[in-house]
């Protein structure tokens, strides 16, 4: 049971390239998150999926899309990356409303 | 949206000291939660809060949901070496289901 996992650990991009963060759970949760990590600023929530099938926007939501593949798996995309979007990217699940489970995060730069 | 004070920033404290830290809200929360994030890893939860005045304990930790239900506290007794980390708090408003708030962190160091 690895709970939730997270790919990449690390990237680099240049201003304007476009990625994929990927995360997947094995703990057969309905809702699910993405968060940003800035210093001083705590953890933002970027979009979450309340269930299969359903995505909402959180509270930083621009320059972001995500993808709720199915159940398991909930994908972030950055479409042109900005400078701005530097940060740790951290993917939560849960099935209660309260008890997130979290990723070990992705360290993203962006140049 | 949602604002989330959580004091002190950051903390040095002596191994065997206690800790207290505390969290404030502009809105009141029915759900109040507290997790720790050791270096490189993701936020762990330690505790959850449900009602106003609750007290609750795990190990060497016990928090507390403000009755106002504006604030909340964690404390930490007799710290030691791997309570080095940050910790946040996190709230939930009526209403928002899933959606957490959380709180800038306190960054905890202990030395020996």
């Amino acid at each position: 049971n690895a709970g939730v996992t997270q790919t990449p650990k690390f990237q680099v991009l240049k201003t304007g390239q476009s990625m994929t963060l990927q995360c997947a759970q094995d703990m057969n949760h309905n809702s699910m998150y993405w968060y940003r990590q800035d210093p001083g600023m705590g953890l933002r929530l970027i979009y979450y999926s309340a269930s299969e099938g359903t995505t909402d926007k959180g509270e930083v939501p621009n320059g972001y899309n995500v993808s709720r593949l199915n159940k398991r798996e909930f994908s972030l995309r950055l479409e042109s990356a900005a400078p701005s979007q530097t940060s740790v990217y951290f993917c939560a699940s849960s099935e209660q409303s309260d008890t997130q489970y979290f990723g070990p995060g992705t360290r993203l730069t962006v140049l | 949206g949602q604002q989330l004070n959580q004091s002190p920033q950051s903390m040095f404290i002596q191994e065997g000291e206690d800790v207290s830290m505390n969290c404030t809200s502009s809105s009141i929360f029915n759900t109040w939660l507290w997790y720790k994030q050791d270096p490189g890893e993701g936020p762990v939860l330690l505790i959850a809060l449900y009602k106003a005045g609750e007290l609750t304990s795990n190990g060497r930790l016990t928090a507390q949901f403000g009755t106002t239900r504006k604030d909340s506290f964690l404390n930490i007794s007799a710290s030691i070496p791997s309570d080095v980390g940050i910790y946040f708090c996190a709230g939930r408003v009526y209403g928002t289901a899933s959606k957490l708030t959380f709180g800038t962190g306190t960054r905890l160091q202990v030395t020996l």
